[in-house]
C-alpha cells in the first residue's frame, strides 16, 4: 500500500530566503507525486505535480518540486520566501497501476513565513 | 476558472441524526471522490465515484455513509446516523479523468455532530 511521509510538523523560515518541505514516499512501481496547499478555512489547492518526464516540475506561485526516485523523495522548493506563502502543505501521492486509487495524503507540513 | 463548490459551510447535527453534505462538481469531469479531514489530522480518503456508481472506498465508509450523483450536477454524501466521531471537515474533489490527474477540492463542509 502507498504512504506519504512529511518529516516536518512545521517549517520556519525568513522571508526572501529559499524554503524547502520535505516529503518523502512508498508506492510499487513509478508514483504520480502531488502536491496540495492549504490556506486557514479553506479546501486544498493543487500546487504541482509529478507523473513522468523531468524530474523537476515547476508549479503555481513560483514553487518547484524535484523528483528523487532513488531517495523516494519530493520535496517542495521555492527560491525566495513570500509572508502570504505561510500554510499548510501537503504531500501526496498515488500508485498509476492500481485503477481508480485515491490520493494518500502526508499529515501536512506547516510553513510559517517570517517578515 | 471553474470551481468545486460545496453546501452547507457548516453543518451542526445531533448524534444519531441524518446529514446530507453537497457537491458540485467541476462541469466536465467524470471522477469525483469525498475525502474527510478531523481537526489536527491528515486528509483521509472515503470513497470515489465514476459512471454512477462506486469505484473505491476505504474503510471509514461503512454501511452509514451513501454517496449519490441524483442529476448531472450534483454529488451528494449522506451520513444515516451521525456519531460523535464523524465531526470533520468534509471535502468533495473531482478530476477531468483518472490517476494522473490532479483533483480539484472543494472548499470543505465542517460537520459538528454534538
Amino acid at each position: 500500500a502507498q504512504s506519504v511521509a512529511q518529516p516536518e510538523d512545521q517549517v520556519n523560515v525568513a522571508e526572501g530566503n529559499p524554503l524547502t518541505v520535505k516529503c518523502t514516499y512508498s508506492v510499487s512501481g513509478n508514483p504520480y507525486l502531488f502536491w496540495y496547499v492549504q490556506y486557514p478555512n479553506r479546501g486544498l489547492q493543487f500546487l504541482l505535480k509529478y507523473i513522468t518526464g523531468d524530474n523537476l516540475v515547476k508549479g503555481s506561485y513560483g514553487f518547484e518540486a524535484e523528483f528523487n526516485k532513488s531517495q523516494t523523495s519530493f520535496h517542495l522548493k521555492k527560491p525566495s520566501a513570500l509572508v502570504s506563502d505561510s500554510a499548510l502543505y501537503f504531500c501526496a501521492v498515488r500508485d498509476p497501476n492500481s485503477g481508480n486509487t485515491p490520493l494518500v495524503f502526508g499529515k501536512g507540513t506547516r510553513l510559517s513565513v517570517i517578515a | 476558472e471553474p470551481e468545486v463548490t460545496q453546501t452547507p459551510s457548516h453543518q451542526v447535527t445531533q448524534m444519531g441524526q441524518e446529514v446530507i453534505l453537497r457537491c458540485v462538481p467541476i462541469s466536465n469531469h467524470l471522477y469525483f471522490y469525498w475525502y474527510r479531514q478531523i481537526l489536527g489530522q491528515k486528509v483521509e480518503f472515503l470513497v470515489s465515484f465514476y459512471n454512477n456508481e462506486i469505484s473505491e472506498k476505504s474503510e471509514i465508509f461503512d454501511d452509514q455513509f451513501s454517496v449519490e450523483r441524483p442529476d448531472g450536477s450534483n454529488f451528494t454524501l449522506k451520513i444515516r446516523s451521525t456519531k460523535l466521531e464523524d465531526s470533520a471537515m468534509y471535502f468533495c474533489a473531482s478530476s477531468e479523468r483518472d490517476r494522473a490527474y490532479e483533483q480539484y477540492f472543494g472548499p470543505g463542509t465542517r460537520l459538528t455532530v454534538t
